[in-house]
């Protein structure tokens, strides 16, 4: 596709659950992003992947996330156990380089709703 | 501490009027400022990108201008129109962040009929 996409759009899921999000981003962007949005907040930065590297993991909010990007390509995010809190909308960007000098490419995001 | 506080947070305006969002910062050292766009339900995109020594790029109706002497930076839209009804999001750099880029919480416009 020409864009960044992500998977599932949406996901309601249990307390204590594990869940799975997926992110393609734009084919040849070496840069992967994720990002959390709360209901009248800011992006929060979560992790970012040079290749499939994750140089800075201090973004993840606690043990329970992690993330991982195989063949410099497909990013998944996993949420383990999870909270109330956990509810957001979950975003990925793309970027040819490092978001400080090129331009980041947002997907549509994936909606996690805790129950 | 590095932050993006935006001003107002909504607005609502008469579909043909002109209107101005705001942006102060914090972050140190700066690298660059955007303004994204974000449609209910979707990603943000991108509107402008301004390094420090540019003070001023318009993108159609949309027109940014940023003071980094004073850390602030301004989206003007003119002539709005009703799919300009979106959050507009200021985002910083911090020069040599790798990437950590640091997002106000938005403006909500809302362009009435």
């Amino acid at each position: 596709g020409a864009g960044v996409s992500q998977s599932p759009s949406n996901k309601v899921t249990e307390k204590g659950k594990d869940v799975e999000l997926r992110c393609d981003p734009i084919s040849g962007h070496t840069a992967l992003y994720w990002y959390r949005q709360s209901l009248g907040q800011g992006l929060e930065f979560l992790i970012y992947f040079q290749g499939n590297s994750a140089p800075d993991k201090s973004g993840l909010p606690s043990d329970r996330f992690s993330a991982e990007r195989t063949g410099g390509s497909v990013s998944t995010l996993t949420i383990q156990r999870t909270q109330q809190e956990d509810s957001a909308v979950y975003l990925c960007a793309s970027s040819l380089g490092l978001a400080e000098y090129y331009e980041q490419y947002f997907g549509p995001g994936t909606r996690l709703t805790v129950t | 501490k590095n932050q993006v506080e935006q001003s107002p947070q909504s607005l609502i305006i008469l579909e043909g009027k002109n209107c101005t969002l705001q942006c102060n910062y914090t972050v140190s050292p700066f690298s660059n400022l955007r303004w994204y766009k974000q449609d209910t339900g979707r990603g943000p995109v991108s509107l402008t990108i301004m390094t420090f020594s540019e003070n001023t790029k318009s993108n159609g109706r949309y027109t940014a201008t940023l003071d980094a002497d004073t850390k602030q930076s301004s989206l003007h839209i003119t002539a709005s129109q009703l799919s300009d009804s979106a959050s507009y999001i200021c985002v910083v750099s911090e020069r040599g962040s790798q990437g950590n880029l640091i997002f106000g919480k938005g403006t909500k416009l809302s362009v009435k009929p």
